[in-house]
């Protein structure tokens, strides 16, 4: 069975203090894995996708990074405005959909103070 | 760019009572998806659909219906409504391609159940 745990569940920074997010996953067969940001009582809002290890990708403050059992997203010099649900996906291969669903972390919850 | 448009933005119903929450996919996609989000939780997959087919069914109850439309369009249809329905509900639509498929989500639909 797909799944997966992201860790911490949540994490304070001060402004400026880099760090990074944790997504341990186990998926039959990795069609991809997505980061998105998650701001309280909104759509999740789609970041990052990477397909395989070794891949990374950027964005602004933020960097994602892939291996094989897991994914990190750094986030660097982090601002107030960062402040958010990060939450990261699986789709798999697995069973007879080839629509790829997500499988769902439980999210870090990441507070910037100024 | 066009986005996933959901409605009604938030509804609320009695026990026992029926909803129905529509979804507008991103133009040119063919996959929709349901997910459900309760307070502090990850989103959990109900049901998707490609090409107006239903593809593949998550932990969605007996009571829930959904279908695609000719216009792509979605609705979910819920009966015999539960306090325990009470969440957001999201609806995402992709573009399915040769790897992954990049889902985008909605902005969800608020359901309080009283």
């Amino acid at each position: 069975e797909d799944q997966v745990t992201q860790s911490p569940e949540a994490l304070r920074l001060q402004e400026g203090e880099s760090s990074s997010l944790n997504c341990s996953y186990t998926v039959s067969g990795l069609r991809g894995l997505f980061w998105y940001r998650q701001d309280p009582g909104k759509g999740p809002e789609f970041l990052f996708t990477l397909y395989s290890a070794g891949e990374e990708k950027e964005k602004e403050r933020l960097k994602a990074t892939l291996t094989k059992k897991e994914s990190f997203l750094h986030i660097t010099a982090p601002k107030p405005e960062d402040s958010a649900t990060y939450l990261c996906a699986v789709q798999g291969r697995g069973g007879s959909s080839n629509t790829g669903k997500l499988i769902f972390g439980q999210g870090t919850t990441l507070q910037v103070k100024p | 760019a066009a986005g996933v448009i959901q409605s009604p933005r938030h509804l609320i119903k009695e026990k026992r009572e029926t909803a129905t929450l529509k979804c507008y996919p991103i133009p040119r996609h063919d996959t929709v998806y349901w997910y459900q989000q309760g307070p502090g939780q990850d989103p959990q997959f109900l049901i998707s659909f490609y090409e107006k087919m239903q593809s593949d069914k998550g932990s969605i109850p007996d009571r829930f219906s959904a279908q695609q439309f000719s216009d792509y369009h979605s609705e979910l249809n819920m009966s015999s409504l539960e306090l325990g329905d009470s969440a957001l509900y999201f609806c995402a639509s992709s573009l399915q391609g040769m790897g992954g498929n990049t889902i985008y989500f909605g902005e969800g639909s608020w359901l309080t159940v009283v």
